[in-house]
């Protein structure tokens, strides 16, 4: 079945440290997206790509990176500049055309920061 | 994008019909009214979508105003699954695919058994 595959599903990380939360999907999707959700808010826009080797930032990208080598990939490295990064992360794909912005989502990673 | 406004959490009986209000008020012509859902830590899934012409699938009904400010989400016959937090974006169709949606804190709908 094609897909969103998210991991880990769990990760947890000390203070200072680089961590790399991976997507990959199936779907032949052009577009691809990372959110992050905090307990009892609503999602918001990391850095979002419209195509391979090309992506722009979203509302909140201080302390985050991102990579798009392939379609299929698109990586998300919390950085140590994060200042909170303790967060559900979700990444998406879309068509990415010009029509109904369908959003498909991967299960998420809970990123604990101790 | 027009913001949207919707009650933070709403109760409903299993088996019955839960309606699911959303105002957007300053919804603009070329913008879609989009519905998901999101069961408790998994990623979000897409209902429904319409411009202004009442809109049903497998999984729900959309009813859109005849001046589009508002719109109601229907579940027909809600069973416990549908317990959810449900959101309603609006966004342009053509053009803003690409960028991402903005998802608001949504309706917690809670069916009771």
């Amino acid at each position: 079945d094609g897909g969103i595959t998210q991991s880990p599903k769990y990760l947890f990380r000390k203070e200072g440290q680089n961590v790399t939360l991976s997507c990959e999907q199936n779907l032949n999707h052009d577009a691809m997206y990372w959110y992050r959700q905090d307990p009892g808010q609503g999602l918001r826009l990391i850095y979002y790509s419209q195509i391979v080797n090309d992506f722009q930032k979203g509302d909140i990208a201080e302390g985050y990176s991102v990579s798009r080598e392939k379609k299929e990939s698109f990586p998300l490295t919390v950085t140590s500049a994060q200042k909170n990064p303790t967060a559900f992360y979700l990444c998406a794909s879309s068509t990415g055309t010009a029509g109904a912005n369908v959003l498909t989502f991967g299960a998420g990673s809970r990123l604990t920061v101790l | 994008d027009a913001k949207t406004t919707q009650p933070p959490s709403m109760d409903c009986a299993e088996g019955r019909a839960a309606n699911l209000p959303c105002n957007h008020s300053t919804i603009s012509g070329n913008e879609y009214v989009y519905w998901y859902r999101q069961i408790h830590s998994q990623g979000p899934q897409y209902i429904i979508h319409g411009l202004k012409n009442n809109e049903t699938n497998e999984m729900a009904s959309l009813i859109i105003t005849e001046d589009r400010k508002s719109s109601t989400l229907i579940l027909p016959h809600a069973t416990l699954r549908d317990t959810a937090v449900y959101y309603c974006i609006v966004r342009p169709f053509s053009g803003g695919g690409a960028d991402g949606l903005t998802f608001g804190k949504g309706t917690h709908l809670i069916i009771q058994p």
